[in-house]
């Protein structure tokens, strides 16, 4: 079946640093991607939906400049949280459809750990 | 605003019982409704629904959904203790293929 790879599963970095977060689609190609932050005990919200050589569009109350999102081929995307502080702390996770598939496939998630 | 309400938030049972987890919505433009299961880490997809009153089954776990009443049900029969985990309903959106995630229903199953 559609297996979607992100790495790193788990980072620390001290606050105010940058950390990228890649998601892989393995495959099969993948023109949309979504990332996805879950609070402890908390479901999924939606941040943004990455878009393959266009902007990824942000839901309404996402900073587009913090969670930059960058789609450059059609099986990787990235998130990259800039100026990272401890309340951007949380599992983030990254999703993608393969289209002869039903459902959409989830990364493994990434830890993400502001000190 | 688009929502989807699952309850109900947390369920604990012995194993061998059966339990009903239940997800309603509302959105605007409602394409498919679907189910998973989620442990430690990533969701694992279990079912998707697009048409009212068809009933899916995958061994001990069966869900069904009802259109005209926004509301979807997830069976799960002689419950085990791997069953223990949350569980999330999500509804896909159409346009952008958004899926909007219920708050989850955390189950536990004892011995």
């Amino acid at each position: 079946g559609a297996v979607v790879s992100q790495h790193p599963s788990r980072v620390i970095c001290k606050s105010g640093t940058s950390v990228k977060i890649e998601c892989r689609s393995l495959d099969f190609q993948a023109t949309t991607m979504f990332w996805y932050r879950q609070f402890p005990k908390q479901s999924l919200m939606l941040m943004a939906t990455s878009n393959e050589g266009s902007k990824a569009t942000y839901e309404q109350g996402v900073e587009k400049d913090k969670f930059l999102i960058n789609h450059a081929s059609l099986t990787l995307s990235t998130l990259t949280v800039t100026s990272a502080h401890p309340e951007d702390s949380s599992f983030y996770i990254c999703s993608a459809r393969e289209l002869t598939n039903y459902g959409y496939t989830f990364g493994s998630g990434t830890r993400l750990t502001v000190v | 605003e688009d929502k989807v309400v699952q309850s109900p938030l947390s369920l604990v049972v012995h194993e061998g019982d059966t339990v009903t987890l239940n997800c309603s919505y509302e959105v605007t433009n409602f394409r498919s409704l679907l189910w998973y299961k989620q442990e430690k880490k990533a969701p694992t997809f279990l079912f998707m629904l697009t048409s009212s009153g068809i009933e899916k089954k995958s061994g001990r776990l069966s869900s069904i959904l009802d259109k005209k009443e926004l509301f979807s049900i997830l069976n799960i029969t002689a419950t085990q203790t791997g069953d223990s985990a949350v569980y999330l309903c999500a509804v896909l959106l159409g346009g952008y293929n958004k899926l909007i995630f219920g708050a989850g229903t955390r189950l536990a199953v004892h011995p």
